[in-house]
């Protein structure tokens, strides 16, 4: 399978400051890939969509200022949370679509703490 | 509306001892159909998945899955549980292009 990488793998930061987090894929080009939000103890919310060359699709209830995706690449997307507040700790995980069968790669996750 | 429901939100199952996990979904035709698998604070590692033909699909760590359309299910088995399987097991489908998760179930391990 594929390999997407995240980085960072974990962060701390202070409430108001704004975080970057990079998905990479490895060894394949891909047009579309995800952003995802999971809260401990719960399953994986999808938070919104992009593909390459175009702005990205939010889900429902996520505020598309707060959360700034960048795909600037067929091999590297962003998610800069804006603004960080408490309430935005999560673990971040990005995942590409390899465009023939649905299959989605996900990278390890990013650990975001709010202090 | 589209679903994923995975009822058990916990299991404990005795190292050795035999493990199915529940997966039931709602769409009106067959979506792709996924298994994942979670370590704590890490991402997601793919079991198995089901696109068309059989439909006991064999994964990887000894896993394997049976989709039955009549009751819209897709279970994740596997014989002999190992202590390193203890891990939050998601049920995913793809409608359309867009993956929809379970709310997932912990699998404890006991020796």
């Amino acid at each position: 399978g594929a390999v997407v990488s995240q980085h960072p793998s974990r962060v701390i930061c202070k409430s108001g400051t704004s975080v970057k987090i990079e998905c990479r894929s490895l060894d394949f080009q891909a047009t579309t890939m995800f952003w995802y939000r999971q809260f401990p103890k719960q399953s994986l919310m999808l938070m919104a969509t992009s593909n390459e060359g175009s702005k990205a699709t939010y889900e429902q209830g996520v505020e598309k200022d707060k959360f700034l995706i960048n795909h600037a690449s067929l091999t590297l997307s962003t998610l800069t949370v804006t603004s960080a507040h408490p309430e935005d700790s999560s673990f971040y995980i990005c995942s590409y679509d390899n465009s023939h069968d649905n299959e989605q790669f996900f990278g390890p996750g990013t650990r975001l703490t709010v202090l | 509306a589209q679903s994923v429901t995975q009822p058990d939100i916990h299991i404990t199952v005795s190292e050795g001892a035999s493990l199915e996990l529940r997966c039931n979904y709602s769409y009106g035709a067959t979506p792709y159909l996924f298994w994942y698998v979670q370590s704590p604070g890490q991402g997601l590692q793919l079991l198995l998945k089901y696109f068309s033909g059989d439909t006991l699909v064999q994964g990887i760590k000894g896993f394997e899955a049976e989709f039955k359309r009549s009751q819209s299910s897709f279970n994740l088995r596997k014989p002999s549980v190992h202590w390193s399987d203890a891990a939050e097991y998601f049920c995913a489908v793809v409608f359309g292009n867009q993956f929809y998760f379970g709310t997932g179930t912990s699998l404890t391990v006991i020796p």
